[in-house]
């Protein structure tokens, strides 16, 4: 089964644009979770989508979004581009929502000038 | 607050050894922990999980020990190989039944030949 896919896998931006990422998670799994990571803050929850509709969401701006599609694909979007939104955005995938195992997909590393 | 916090940022070990990896967590409310690997340029690859009904699960050259009462898991890599070497996550799930897990700052795992 080929595991969670995400692009583009690096992206270089500047201030000011906007951004959108795409993630397909694992065939059959339906919760899509997106997480940043960086050196100084490490991983942090941004949100999770299940069948369509946001469960959770982090302590992040409003400048980041998501939105998942009925075939569970799942993109996010970042306006407005800040220097600070420089790292790594990670995918993960799982069958269900809640206590669920989450497979991660190799993310998207994002540079903004 | 939330937190999930590791002892020690860098372990470095002998080939052959065994290694322990430490978590601390704070949410009492947790019932699913799960360790993930992650190496250079990766995303984080799922290793072993543990709930909160057990105290001990073993895989294949890695056990995870849960301790409830003092809120601490830990990784144990028997025999480890120079494969081995990553960083190491520990995340829980914290409460409520969504898929936002929390992880720790992670540890830096050397293992030397």
């Amino acid at each position: 089964k080929a595991g969670v896919t995400q692009t583009p896998r690096y992206l270089i931006k500047t201030r000011g644009q906007q951004v959108t990422l795409s993630c397909s998670p694992i065939s059959g799994h339906r919760s899509v979770s997106w997480y940043q990571q960086t050196p100084g803050q490490g991983l942090q929850f941004l949100f999770e989508y299940f069948s369509e509709t946001q469960r959770n969401k982090g302590n992040f701006p409003g400048r980041f979004s998501g939105r998942q599609f009925s075939n569970s694909r799942s993109e996010m979007n970042v306006s407005t581009l800040e220097l600070g939104d420089s790292a790594l955005y990670l995918c993960a995938s799982s069958y269900w929502t809640g206590v669920e195992t989450q497979y991660f997909g190799p993310g998207t590393r994002l540079l903004v000038l | 607050g939330e937190n999930v916090g590791l002892h020690l940022p860098t372990l470095s070990v002998q080939e052959g050894d065994n290694s322990i990896i430490n978590c601390a967590y704070s949410n009492s409310a947790s019932d699913y922990f799960i360790w993930y690997k992650q190496e250079s340029g990766k995303g984080p690859q799922f290793i072993i999980d543990i709930r909160s009904n057990m105290d001990k699960r073993q895989g294949q050259r890695v056990t995870v020990l849960l301790n409830k009462t003092v809120k601490h898991l830990s990784l144990q890599i028997a025999a480890t190989q120079p494969g081995d070497s990553a960083v190491y996550f520990c995340a829980e799930n914290g409460s409520g039944n969504t898929g936002k897990l929390i992880f720790g700052q992670g540890t830096t795992l050397q293992v030397k030949p």
